[in-house]
């Protein structure tokens, strides 16, 4: 069965300062890995996927991911962190064929002035 | 093109009530899947239409049942409620079972007093 860890609850950063936002995954066969950001009151917004090819994917807003395969890890990353980034994000993960997506308990992210 | 919408917003009910939540899916999908976020977890699976079809389910009670209808809105019910439904419920929808192009509403936010 996939899981999915992120292993903080909060990380703060100030603006214009670069942010990651850590994921470890556990999945048999090759991993589709996601990441979803949560404001208040909303639902999930879509940021970026990997699926197959570059290890490095670009998505909305300025964020992007790396796909470490040796590491089972697919952090999200901002060069230059703005307060309006500030929301709840979800990294998820599912294997191939017709099965669900698997999230996160999801990373707190607060962007300070 | 209109987006996932869900409705009511907000719900109270008392435990042992049933509850029936609503989901129009975003034109031109046929698919709709439904999740349970519970505070301070990631939303988990509970099942997913296809074509007026359950087409997968995940580790939920058979009081969690669904439906989706010829438009493809789709309707969430859940019987003999449970202090533990407390949650923000979730639909997605997707073209032809998609799993890596799911589009989520805003959700219902359920409180069971």
């Amino acid at each position: 069965a996939q899981s999915v860890a992120q292993p903080e609850d909060q990380v703060n950063v100030a603006e214009g300062n670069p942010l990651t936002v850590k994921c470890t995954y556990s999945v048999s066969g090759n991993p589709y890995l996601f990441w979803y950001v949560q404001y208040p009151n909303r639902g999930l917004q879509f940021l970026l996927k990997y699926i197959t090819g570059d290890n490095l994917v670009k998505g909305s807003y300025g964020f992007e991911a790396e796909f470490n395969k040796s590491q089972t890890s697919f952090h999200l990353k901002k060069p230059s962190a703005l307060v309006s980034d500030s929301a709840l994000y979800f990294c998820a993960v599912r294997a191939s064929g017709n099965t669900p997506l698997v999230f996160g308990k999801g990373t707190r992210l607060s962007v300070i002035a | 093109e209109t987006g996932v919408t869900q409705s009511p917003t907000h719900l109270i009910k008392t435990r042992g009530q049933q509850v029936t939540l609503r989901c129009s899916s975003q034109s031109g999908h046929n698919t709709v899947s439904w999740y349970q976020q519970a505070l301070g977890q990631g939303p988990q699976f509970i099942f997913q239409y296809y074509r007026e079809e359950e087409n997968g389910r995940g580790n939920f009670p058979p009081r969690f049942s669904g439906l989706q209808f010829p438009n493809y809105s789709s309707e969430l019910n859940v019987n003999a409620l449970e202090l533990d439904d407390s949650a923000l419920y979730l639909c997605a929808s997707s073209p032809e079972r998609a799993w890596d192009t799911q589009y989520f509403g805003p959700g219902t936010r359920l409180t069971v007093l």
